[in-house]
């Protein structure tokens, strides 16, 4: 029982370049959430799947794109990415109607 | 109307003492505040939330004080251990939100030997 597993661990963009973040549960959770961590601002919400077959924007969207290729996966897709997309990011899941939130370890991100 | 504010920004507490971090809420329809523990390379990770029907709830050396007329909960963290040396955040969950979480900025607590 791996939990929430995220690929890659780091990955160094150029300006402009597209990259997808793959997510994946096995806890059978509804619900998938990507966030990104920024120093003294805590984490915000990008975009989040309530169920599979929908997703919706968070507080920050704008750069990126979601799919929910099925129940357990989650991407994230950077298209051009741009230096202020230079964070941490973090792909969560929580079981259906519960608040309680599993996160992977985490995706570094550095766009030069 | 979604915000959590967080402080101290940060937390230095000697071994044995008593941790304290704030929040403070805006939306009063929030109805789940969890606190996460973070540790340095790893994602968060749930400690221990309420619910605004209780005023309290403690495990083992962490209590959440909750108070729901001044939109306000706290995490205590009794004979506070150099383990405990973490980032800790606090949350709001449900309402109009359901299940989104809004996050506050997070207290990095050093807890000296």
């Amino acid at each position: 029982n791996a939990g929430v597993t995220q690929t890659p661990k780091f990955q160094v963009l150029k300006t402009g370049q597209s990259m997808t973040l793959q997510c994946a549960q096995d806890m059978n959770h509804n619900s998938m959430y990507w966030y990104r961590q920024d120093p003294g601002m805590g984490l915000r919400l990008i975009y989040y799947s309530a169920s599979e077959g929908t997703t919706d924007k968070g507080e920050v969207p704008n750069g990126y794109n979601v799919s929910r290729l099925n129940k357990r996966e989650f991407s994230l897709r950077l298209e051009s990415a741009a230096p202020s997309q230079t964070s941490v990011y973090f792909c969560a899941s929580s079981a259906n109607r519960v608040y309680e939130q599993y996160f992977g370890p985490g995706t570094r991100l550095t766009v030069t | 109307q979604q915000q959590v504010k967080q402080s101290p920004q940060s937390l230095i507490v000697q071994k044995g003492g008593i941790s304290i971090i704030n929040c403070a809420y805006e939306n009063t329809a929030f109805d789940y505040f969890p606190w996460y523990q973070q540790f340095p390379g790893k994602g968060p990770a749930l400690l221990i939330a309420i619910r605004p029907d209780v005023s309290e709830k403690k495990e083992g050396r962490f209590t959440i004080s909750f108070n729901k007329s001044a939109k306000q909960f706290s995490l205590h963290i009794m004979d506070s251990q150099p383990g405990d040396s973490a980032t800790y955040f606090c949350a709001a969950s449900g309402g109009t939100g359901g299940f989104k979480t809004i996050f506050g900025a997070g207290t990095r607590l050093f807890v000296k030997a």
